[in-house]
């Protein structure tokens, strides 16, 4: 079965604080993606990468980065956390135009 | 916790009843469509997905259509368990993007 796996399910972190979020696909697909999901706003795209080492800025980029070093591994980073960026984080993977497949999600909270 | 929902239009069914949820996409230029169902507290899970090239698909107990004219979709749901209770969301992919553009959601309450 399909896998797209978040590494934390709750993560609490303090301001300033640098902060890894990870994803692990076991499909081989070429695109994976990284959204935060906010009540009332839907998923915002804050980045994607299409290939390996490859990225590309979402609507939200602003306060994050990522790194793809491996196929199957994407990772969001935030450089400085800050209260705004408090929210649930999904990661997705696809091939092509394809169906999204979603990891489970890591709701992190920022004090 | 639930971060997803809270301002959120409900519908409201009995079980054993249809369920039609609507969705209102943006480009009319996207040309494959997706329905997700997300839970509380866990990612979104692909439900049905339909291609422009369709007006109708149809998967188990779900079926989804495809207006083109007034850039609408809606999944129905056959008869609603509660299971089936979960926040639902609509997504469009425009040709020649990665992107993928999101509805806000319905959350579908199935009452006993």
């Amino acid at each position: 079965d399909v896998k797209v796996t978040q590494s934390s399910r709750y993560l609490v972190k303090r301001t300033g604080e640098k902060v890894f979020l990870e994803c692990v696909q076991d499909m081989d697909h070429e695109n994976m993606f990284w959204y935060r999901q906010d009540p009332g706003l839907g998923l915002r795209l804050i980045y994607f990468s299409y290939d390996v080492k490859m990225k590309e800025k979402g609507d939200i980029p602003e306060g994050y980065s990522v790194s793809r070093e491996k196929k199957e591994r994407f990772s969001l980073i935030l450089e400085s956390a800050s209260t705004n960026q408090t929210s649930m984080y999904l990661c997705a993977s696809t091939t092509g135009s394809e169906k999204l497949f979603f990891g489970s999600g890591t709701q992190l909270s920022v004090l | 916790g639930e971060s997803v929902g809270l301002h959120l239009p409900t519908l409201s069914v009995q079980e054993g009843d249809n369920s039609i949820i609507n969705c209102a996409y943006s480009n009319s230029a996207s040309d494959y469509f997706i329905w997700y169902k997300q839970e509380s507290g866990k990612g979104p899970q692909f439900i049905i997905d339909i291609r422009s090239n369709m007006d109708k698909r149809q998967g188990q107990r779900v079926t989804v259509l495809l207006n083109k004219t007034v850039k609408h979709l809606s999944l129905q749901i056959a008869a609603t368990q509660p299971g089936d209770s979960a926040v639902y969301f609509c997504a469009e992919n425009p040709p020649g993007t990665y992107k993928y553009i999101f509805g806000t959601g319905t959350r579908l309450k199935v009452l006993a």
